[in-house]
């Protein structure tokens, strides 16, 4: 049971490239979750899913895409990545909307 | 909007030292307040949960106590050891996203 992973765990990218960052989470969770975490400011809810093919925006949406094909992986993508995306991003997942497990997180630097 | 203050962002204590983390919260109307301990370089792990209508959650060295009331919740450590040291971050469910609302977190340091 290895819980929720996160893939990769550090990434460079320069601006205007894109990337997709996976979650997979094997506890058969309904919710899943991306968070981004800055220096003094928390994390802060990206985007969310309640179930297999579901997702909704989150606080700071603006940027990101997200899907969710398969109930156990929950991908994170940046289509043209912007210096101010440089942050540690987290995902979790719960099977209530209140219990969440998070990931390792990856460790997003833009240039 | 739901907003979530700690205090302070960093501390350090000497070891065997009890010590009390500040959170507080601007809207009452909240499901439940969790405390998250996060490691440099690690992911969150959660440490209490307490439900809105209890006062408070114990494990081990720790106490949470939750005010609703005044917005307020704290984080009692006892006997702080080195091993102690991390980031503790607080956050609320609100009962009207439902969503975790996180604070910017203390980040504890407890010397030998």
């Amino acid at each position: 049971n290895a819980g929720v992973t996160q893939t990769p765990k550090f990434r460079v990218l320069k601006t205007g490239q894109s990337m997709t960052l996976l979650c997979a989470q094997d506890m058969n969770h309904e919710y899943m979750y991306w968070y981004r975490q800055d220096p003094g400011m928390g994390l802060r809810l990206i985007h969310y899913s309640v179930g297999e093919g579901t997702t909704a925006k989150g606080e700071v949406p603006d940027g990101y895409n997200v899907s969710r094909l398969k109930k156990q992986n929950f991908l994170l993508g940046l289509e043209s990545a912007a210096p101010s995306q440089t942050s540690v991003y987290f995902c979790a997942s719960g099977q209530l909307p209140y219990e969440q497990y998070f990931g390792p997180g990856t460790r997003l630097t833009v240039t | 909007k739901q907003e979530v203050t700690q205090i302070p962002a960093a501390l350090s204590v000497p070891e065997g030292e009890n010590l009390v983390l500040n959170c507080s919260f601007t809207d009452s109307a909240i499901y439940n307040l969790q405390w998250f301990r996060q490691d440099p370089g690690k992911g969150l792990t959660s440490l209490l949960l307490i439900q809105s209508s209890q006062r408070e959650q114990t494990s081990g060295r720790l106490n949470a106590s939750l005010d609703k009331s005044s917005g307020r919740s704290t984080l009692y450590i006892a006997a702080s050891q080195p091993g102690d040291s991390a980031t503790y971050l607080c956050a609320v469910v609100s009962s009207n996203t439902g969503k975790l609302i996180f604070g910017q977190g203390t980040t504890l340091q407890v010397k030998p």
